[in-house]
């Protein structure tokens, strides 16, 4: 059973930095594994954001950037918005099976 | 626009089966996978498996009891889940996400149906 880990719950001030990581229990993470990232508020479906280790879509903002970083999928927000305060899940492709993280709780104060 | 519109809300009982609808618009259907993503109260993202549109072969993730069936009806650009022999553990909203033609990505999400399990 693969298993995609995420931190819990980050702390972040308005206009700081902040990186979330992914990792798999199964070995270093790689472009070969397309690392998505999700941005999901209360009440509304996930949005992705980062896909392939670091494409944006069109609504993603600038600030948002995504990278492989020691082995890991990191997702970095750079200048965070009180509007960034979400729940950030990766998502990861394994030969024919996307398997998601458990998710970041990304609190903007 | 591109868009995945899911059928509304269901409430049933233990025992009973539910039928979820995914209706994609603004693309052509066939040309792109679909995925099902379930997500339990206050729970994360389970990817649940996808299903060729193309062919109509459904793909499962390991652990998905045959309870849950996907389906097709490309005529109406349609997508459907089926779960059988409902559970409370089976209430949870349930997405139907496209997956992008370089399959790296899923990049257009339904709304999202919510699915409740209650006597």
């Amino acid at each position: 059973q693969t298993v995609v880990t995420q931190e819990p719950s980050l702390t972040v001030s308005p206009g700081g930095t902040v990186t979330l990581t992914c990792a798999s229990i199964t070995g270093a993470v790689t472009s070969g594994n397309y690392p998505n990232w999700f941005q999901q508020k209360p009440g509304q479906a996930p949005r992705a954001v980062i896909y392939n280790t670091s494409n944006k879509n069109s609504w993603t903002p600038a600030r948002f950037s995504g990278s492989l970083l020691g082995g890991k999928a990191a997702l970095t927000l750079s200048g965070v918005q009180p509007e960034d305060e979400a729940e950030y899940y990766c998502l990861l492709y394994f030969g024919g099976v996307w398997v998601f993280g458990g998710g970041t709780k990304l609190t903007v104060l | 626009q591109v868009q995945l519109v899911q059928s509304g809300s269901e409430l049933k009982k233990p025992g009973a089966s539910v039928k979820v609808s995914c209706k994609a618009s603004g693309y052509t259907f066939i040309t792109y996978a679909l995925n099902w993503v379930r997500q339990a109260p206050g729970q994360g993202l389970e990817w649940m498996g996808w299903i060729d549109t193309n062919t109509g072969t459904p793909t499962y993730a390991q652990g998905l009891t045959g309870r849950f069936v996907f389906s097709l009806d490309t005529s109406v650009s349609t997508a459907y889940l089926q779960i059988n022999s409902l559970k409370p553990e089976d209430s949870a909203v349930y997405y139907c996400a496209r997956e992008s033609v370089s399959r790296t990505s899923m990049d257009v999400w339904g709304k999202g149906t919510t699915v409740t399990v209650s006597s």
